[in-house]
């Protein structure tokens, strides 16, 4: 079965420093990629996605992630954070042309002003 | 104003009742999606549907029931078999017919059982 490892569990950073949170998978098919967000109080939504095609996908609030097949990674970055993007970050992935998403343990971001 | 709907937001029941959480979309979506999300552990999926009257056991079915009778709505049962029901529940739907799809998020129900 697959799974997902998101090694960053807690990060906290200053306002304008430089994001990259870590996804790692375990499938070594076809896969679909996905970054969600869930700001506190607020619904899962949608960061960004990779279907196939260039490997470098640019997602809502400057968000950006990039899939290397041959590491089995599809990082998330942002070059300055905001104060406003303190929320918790998932990664998933999707197998073998179905709907279902394995989803990785979350990573929790804290940005100080 | 398309979403999902999740009611309650917040549930208690006593330890050994059963419970149902609803989940209703007017996206006309026709997969369905049942996830449990516990602090540290992400989402995991309990039961999902890709029609109506039909549904599939996930990664963590045991102690949770579903039915499908509806396109719109996906209802999720808490038994009392289910042995740590304390969570936060969420429910998703996506179209079926496109590979490119996403899954959407309802609000969640956070579930206390006490």
């Amino acid at each position: 079965a697959q799974s997902v490892s998101q090694h960053n569990h807690h990060v906290i950073l200053s306002e304008a420093a430089s994001l990259e949170l870590g996804c790692n998978y375990s499938y070594g098919g076809t896969v679909n990629l996905f970054w969600y967000v869930q700001y506190p109080g607020q619904h899962l939504q949608l960061l960004l996605k990779y279907f196939s095609g260039d490997p470098l996908v640019k997602g809502i609030k400057g968000f950006e992630a990039e899939f290397i097949k041959s590491k089995f990674s599809f990082n998330l970055r942002k070059p300055s954070v905001q104060w406003s993007d303190t929320a918790e970050y998932f990664c998933a992935v999707r197998t073998g042309g179905g709907n279902k998403l394995t989803f990785g343990t979350g990573t929790q971001l804290k940005v100080e002003l | 104003d398309g979403g999902i709907t999740q009611s309650p937001k917040y549930l208690f029941r006593k330890e050994g009742q059963n419970v149902t959480l609803s989940c209703e979309q007017n996206l006309n979506h026709d997969a369905m999606y049942w996830y449990r999300q516990d602090p540290g552990q992400g989402l995991r999926l309990i039961y999902y549907s890709q029609i109506v009257n039909d549904f599939q056991k996930g990664d963590i079915a045991e102690g949770y029931s579903v039915s499908r009778e509806k396109k719109e709505s996906f209802p999720l049962t808490v038994t009392s078999a289910q042995k740590n029901p304390t969570a936060f529940y969420l429910c998703a739907s996506s179209m079926q017919e496109s590979s490119y799809n996403e899954q959407f998020f309802g609000p969640g129900t956070r579930l206390t059982v006490l």
